[in-house]
């Protein structure tokens, strides 16, 4: 079993949709939770940061971290053709020394208008 | 804003041609990280590094080498380009604060 599993899409949906994008995760000592956004050929850039459980909201961004069923979400409300992109999630232990993030494959998302 | 900058966007290269990729970061960041990323893998990480002249080997260090002889710039190095090293090479360097990874632009490198 993969340490993080994120289904790749692609994801198409119409403009104005809510986006439900997810992770889960088998390592239970993962404490700070990201999602990433990355437009093609380009590097991916930081939207969400959390840590632990709960709920973090941003704009139009809401980001959902189930430590119970390691399982965190990314949802988009009003989507908009400018949200396509990949998003990746990524996740890290709060051990000393860890230096490492771990990544999902990332979801392609469209937002067709 | 965190800055982090890599030499070159697009890079063409022979096989068995030494190549250098650069990244800098302006942020004082003690760790930064080399990555590639290809269709259907995801980020992969090809080597990390803590401090100044420290590096550990990441996941794929094979045919890599790096080089962080100053606190912003880290170096990677293919000692002898192959064609399986085609691929879109990302540096990030790390806020410890929040252990969150800024990435740089990427640079596509071709080997032919």
């Amino acid at each position: 079993q993969k340490e993080v599993e994120q289904d790749p899409g692609p994801l198409s949906v119409p403009e104005g949709a809510i986006v439900s994008l997810n992770c889960t995760y088998s390592n239970s000592a993962f404490q700070y939770f990201m999602w990433y956004r990355q437009y093609s050929r380009k590097g991916p850039e930081l939207l969400m940061y959390t840590y632990s459980s709960g709920n973090k909201e941003d704009g139009r961004f809401t980001a959902q971290v189930d430590k119970s069923s390691k399982y965190i979400s990314l949802f988009i409300r009003d989507s908009q053709p400018s949200d396509s992109a990949t998003y990746l999630c990524a996740m890290k232990d709060s051990g000393a020394g860890s230096y490492q993030l771990t990544f999902g494959k990332g979801t392609k998302l469209s937002v067709i208008p | 804003d965190v800055k982090v900058t890599q030499s070159s966007r697009y890079l063409v290269k022979r096989t068995g041609e030494k190549v250098f990729l650069e990244c800098v970061q302006d942020m004082d960041h003690e760790n930064m990280f080399w990555y590639r990323q290809d269709p259907g893998l995801g980020l992969r990480l090809i080597y990390f590094s803590y401090d100044v002249k420290m590096k550990e080997k990441g996941d794929i260090p094979e045919g890599y080498s790096v080089s962080r002889e100053k606190k912003e710039r880290f170096s990677l190095i293919l000692e002898s380009a192959s064609t399986n090293q085609t691929s879109m090479y990302l540096c990030a360097s790390t806020d410890l604060s929040t252990d969150t990874q800024y990435f740089g632009p990427g640079t596509r490198l071709t080997v032919l």
